[in-house]
């Protein structure tokens, strides 16, 4: 079974800008969420959606959103990147009803300048 | 506000060591802890624990949960250079969050 894919991997942006990253579950898997990790601050939880409703979100401003579709790929956009939004984006996807066992994907690597 | 401390922060071992990393934490509502291990890449899934006093097992790698004194031990026997990595604990408490520890950075030494 194909793991939890996430695109793209390496991403560079200027200040100001806005990204959009995506992932995609393992098949089956209908919850996702999405972590920041960064060096001083580890990993940090941003939203978790299940059935294309966001059931919990973390910390973050509001430059930080996300959705799910209805095939359970989901992406997160940050608006207005700042320097501190430089970081590895995480996704991982769990099974719904098991206990909350997450596997996560390989990440997207944002460097903003 | 909950809360998740691993212990220590790094450590440094020979191969053939045996090494024990902990996690504590400080929560209002427990539902399970979580072990991943993370190499220069993403965290891959260990254990789950959510069961007071039972160890989990994987090969050289176990995982036992104390609920009444609120922590996790993980052991890792007769280490490898492959086991040098980050190990992070984390746990789900309310909510649909992981909530994780700042990490144990372990390196294994030839």
């Amino acid at each position: 079974k194909a793991g939890v894919t996430q695109t793209p991997r390496y991403l560079i942006k200027t200040r100001g800008q806005q990204v959009t990253l995506s992932c995609s579950p393992i098949s089956g898997h209908r919850s996702v969420s999405w972590y920041q990790q960064t060096p001083g601050q580890g990993l940090q939880f941003l939203f978790e959606y299940f059935s294309e409703t966001q059931r919990n979100k973390g910390n973050f401003p509001g430059r930080f959103s996300g959705r799910q579709f209805s095939n359970s790929r989901s992406e997160m956009n940050v608006s207005t990147l700042e320097l501190g939004d430089s970081a590895l984006y995480l996704c991982a996807s769990s099974l719904v009803g098991v206990p909350y066992e997450q596997y996560f994907g390989p990440g997207t690597r944002l460097t903003v300048t | 506000e909950d809360k998740v401390v691993q212990s220590p922060l790094s450590l440094v071992v020979h191969e053939g060591d045996t090494v024990t990393l902990n996690c504590s934490y400080e929560v209002t509502n427990f539902r399970s802890l979580l072990w991943y291990k993370q190499e220069k890449k993403a965290p891959t899934f260990l254990f789950m624990l959510t069961s007071s006093g039972i160890e989990k097992k994987s090969g050289r790698l176990s995982s036992i949960l104390d609920k009444k004194e609120l922590f996790s031990i993980l052991n890792i026997t007769a280490t490898q250079t492959g086991d040098s990595a980050v190990y992070l604990c984390a746990g789900y408490f309310s909510g649909y969050a992981l909530n994780f520890g700042k990490g144990t950075s372990l390196l294994v030494t030839p």
